[in-house]
């Protein structure tokens, strides 16, 4: 079974610009996450989808950032404009529906570093 | 790779010997909380998990305690290996949210 998959690797921007980051979950996982995980913390989650619908978008910083996942498959998450806070890693999870609470599972990240 | 834990506390310990990975935990609504291993340029990988229901559950040379009294966790690594090197970071979840907090995570370095 293939992982999630993200992309890119590694993006670096300088601030005021746009970056979007890419996430193919597990084939037929409901939920798919979004987490921002700046260097020395724990994955801070942004945004939790089911399906194409948001259930919580909490702690995303709307002013700046957007996330969608139009067809309930791949999701992409959009900063803009981007700022020197934003330098972290962006982690996408998936998790399929009806599973334990630790069928959780994480793509490599896309590290992302605003000059 | 990029290291994730540059300025994580760091355990060290020797090759062969027992670690002890400590997590105090923040909601006292949790009731379902799980270890994950964090390699360097890699995800968050799933160790061990615990309900509140049970204060003990072990694995393959992993152990988790949880004191729910106190909030806090541990996370007990038997004969340490090198290939046990990584971040680990504890993570909490509330009844039916699926939704999971992380913990700020301990760098665990294993000297030869």
């Amino acid at each position: 079974e293939a992982g999630v998959a993200q992309s890119p690797r590694y993006k670096i921007i300088e601030k005021r610009q746009s970056v979007a980051f890419w996430c193919n979950p597990i084939s037929g996982h409901a939920t798919l996450y979004w987490y921002q995980q700046i260097l020395g913390q724990g994955p801070k989650l942004l945004i939790q989808f089911q399906n194409n619908g948001v259930v919580d978008d909490s702690q995303l910083p709307k002013d700046r950032f957007s996330a969608e996942r139009l067809k309930g498959v791949d999701s992409t998450l959009k900063i803009q404009p981007a700022k020197l806070e934003d330098s972290a890693v962006y982690l996408c999870a998936s998790r399929r529906a009806g599973a334990t609470y630790n069928e959780q599972f994480f793509g490599p990240g896309t590290r992302l570093t605003v000059l | 790779g990029e290291s994730v834990g540059l300025h994580l506390p760091t355990l060290s310990v020797q090759e062969g010997d027992n670690s002890i990975i400590n997590c105090a935990y923040s909601n006292s609504a949790s009731d379902y909380f799980i270890w994950y291993k964090q390699e360097s340029g890699k995800g968050p990988q799933f160790i061990i998990d615990i309900r509140s229901n049970m204060d003990k559950r072990q694995g393959q040379r992993v152990t988790v305690l949880l004191n729910k009294t106190v909030k806090h966790l541990s996370l007990q690594i038997a004969a340490t290996q090198p290939g046990d090197s990584a971040v680990y970071f504890c993570a909490e979840n509330a009844s039916g949210t699926y939704k999971y907090i992380f913990g700020t995570g301990t760098r665990l370095k294993v000297l030869a």
